[in-house]
């Protein structure tokens, strides 16, 4: 199976900062590749899809680039609601799909 | 606007068996898969397996090959997933999501199974 890694692993920053996170495959997965934020308590919920398509409803301060194996999510300016964790996950050649480790974002 | 709506949390004895169900609220499934996720306490996300209702079509992921089960009551519009051989850490939240290709868009509250002597 495909494996995901993410980095970093925590991240602590402030409202207003620009925030970017890694993913990488451990082979090429194109552009297979989603981004989903989970809040404490909550169900995740996909931002990103085709590693740089928004999901409907989802603000233009998240952005996704990337293709093969190498994958960033970017939030242009944190805002308070932001702080979460979030996991990226590939669906080349589906089934079976993987989720990365995830990357909590914290409040410094 | 559809909802997946999951049956409640369950406490199980290791060993024995759990099905959690997931009921879309907005009526047929609509051509897409229903896959369960599952997360264990403050850990990452864990893909179980799928069925896609149309085509009775079912795949599990080799972790969990001849422990789990899914099924789908396409009249009801309900979807179940059973485990078997229930273990401490099958402890988890188990999400139903609704699965387009692979892109897991509507997922349920989730529902908490706890397994312990």
């Amino acid at each position: 199976d495909i494996q995901l890694t993410q980095s970093p692993s925590f991240l602590s920053a402030s409202v207003g900062d620009r925030v970017t996170i890694t993913c990488r495959a451990s082979q090429d997965i194109s552009r297979y590749l989603a981004w989903y934020q989970q809040k404490p308590g909550q169900a995740p919920k996909l931002l990103i899809y085709a590693a740089s398509t928004l999901e409907s409803g989802v603000p233009s301060r998240f952005s996704g680039s990337g293709s093969g194996t190498e994958f960033t999510l970017t939030v242009s300016s944190l805002q308070p609601e932001d702080f979460a964790t979030y996991y990226c996950q590939q669906f080349d050649n589906y089934p079976p799909a993987t989720f990365g480790p995830g990357t909590t974002v914290d409040c410094k | 606007q559809v909802k997946l709506v999951q049956s409640g949390a369950e406490v199980k004895k290791p060993g024995s068996s759990v099905t959690v169900s997931c009921k879309s609220s907005g009526g047929a499934f609509s051509g897409y898969s229903i896959s369960w996720v599952r997360q264990a306490p403050a850990q990452g996300l864990e893909w179980m397996g799928r069925i896609t209702p149309e085509l009775d079509r079912v795949f599990y992921a080799q972790k969990f090959q001849g422990r789990l089960t899914i099924t789908v009551d396409k009249n009801t519009y309900t979807a179940n997933m059973q485990l078997t051989r229930l273990r401490s850490d099958d402890t988890a939240i188990y999400y139903c999501v609704r699965d387009g290709g692979g892109l897991f868009g509507l997922w349920g509250p989730g529902t908490l199974v706890t397994v312990s002597s």
